[in-house]
C-alpha cells in the first residue's frame, strides 16, 4: 500500500530564516505531487504541483519554491521566511490515472516568529 | 476561476442527529471528492463522484453529486462524536488535460457533534 510522509511535524522559525519541507511517497511510482497550505480550519491553498522528476508548476506568485529531485520526493523551501508563510502545510499524491483522487499526508505546522 | 461553496460553515449537532452539507457551484466539474479532516492532521478522502446524478453510500454517510456536476451533497444519519471534524468537497477541472491537475477545494464545514 501506498504511504505518505511529511518532516518536520512541527516547525518555528525566526523571519528571514530559511525553510526547508520535505515530502516522500512509497508504494507507488511517478506519482503526481502536490504541496497545499491551509489557514486554520479553512479549505486548501494549491501552491505547487509536478507530473515528474524536474516538473515543477506554480500556483501563485509567493515566496516559496518547490523542487523534485527525485521521482518521489518533493521539497518546498523558502531562502527568507515571511511572518504570512505561517500555516499548515501539506503534501499530497494522486496517481496518474486518476488525478482527482489526491491523498494526503500529515501536514507540517510552520510557525514564523 | 472554478469555485465551491460549502454550507453551512459551522455546524454543532447532538449525537443521533440528521444533517446534510452541500457543496455549490457554478461551474462544471469534471469529478467531486469529500474528505474529512481532524485537527493536526491531513484530510482523508472518503468518496469520488464523477457521474452526474451518482449516489454513494459509506456506512451512515450518503454522497450526491448533482445531475449538472455542478453540485453535491453529504448527508450523515445519527450522528455520532467520532464524526466530528472539517469536512471539505473538492472538484475536479472540467478539462483536466489542459487543466492540470489542479483540484479546486471549498472552505469546509466543521461539523461537532456532541455526545
Amino acid at each position: 500500500s501506498q504511504t505518505i510522509h511529511q518532516w518536520p511535524a512541527t516547525l518555528v522559525q525566526p523571519v528571514g530564516s530559511p525553510l526547508s519541507l520535505e515530502c516522500t511517497v512509497e508504494g507507488t511510482s511517478n506519482p503526481n505531487l502536490y504541496w497545499y497550505r491551509q489557514a486554520a480550519g479553512r479549505g486548501l491553498q494549491l501552491l505547487f504541483y509536478s507530473v515528474g522528476i524536474g516538473q515543477i508548476s506554480s500556483e501563485v506568485p509567493q515566496n516559496l519554491s518547490a523542487s523534485r529531485p527525485q521521482d518521489r520526493q518533493f521539497i518546498l523551501s523558502s531562502k527568507k521566511l515571511l511572518l504570512s508563510d505561517s500555516g499548515f502545510y501539506l503534501c499530497a499524491w494522486s496517481p496518474t490515472d486518476r488525478t482527482y483522487e489526491q491523498y494526503f499526508g500529515p501536514g507540517t505546522r510552520l510557525t514564523v516568529t | 476561476t472554478q469555485l465551491l461553496e460549502q454550507s453551512p460553515q459551522f455546524l454543532s449537532i447532538q449525537e443521533g442527529e440528521n444533517l446534510t452539507v452541500y457543496c455549490n457551484s457554478s461551474s462544471v466539474f469534471s469529478s467531486l471528492q469529500w474528505y474529512r479532516q481532524e485537527p493536526g492532521e491531513g484530510p482523508v478522502l472518503l468518496v469520488t463522484v464523477v457521474t452526474g446524478g451518482e449516489v454513494k453510500k459509506l456506512k451512515r454517510l450518503t454522497f450526491q453529486f448533482g445531475d449538472a456536476r455542478k453540485d453535491s451533497s453529504l448527508h450523515i444519519t445519527a450522528a455520532q462524536p467520532g464524526d466530528t471534524g472539517l469536512y471539505l468537497c473538492a472538484g475536479g477541472p472540467r478539462k483536466p488535460k489542459t487543466s492540470g491537475s489542479r483540484l479546486t477545494f471549498g472552505e469546509g464545514t466543521q461539523l461537532t457533534v456532541n455526545p
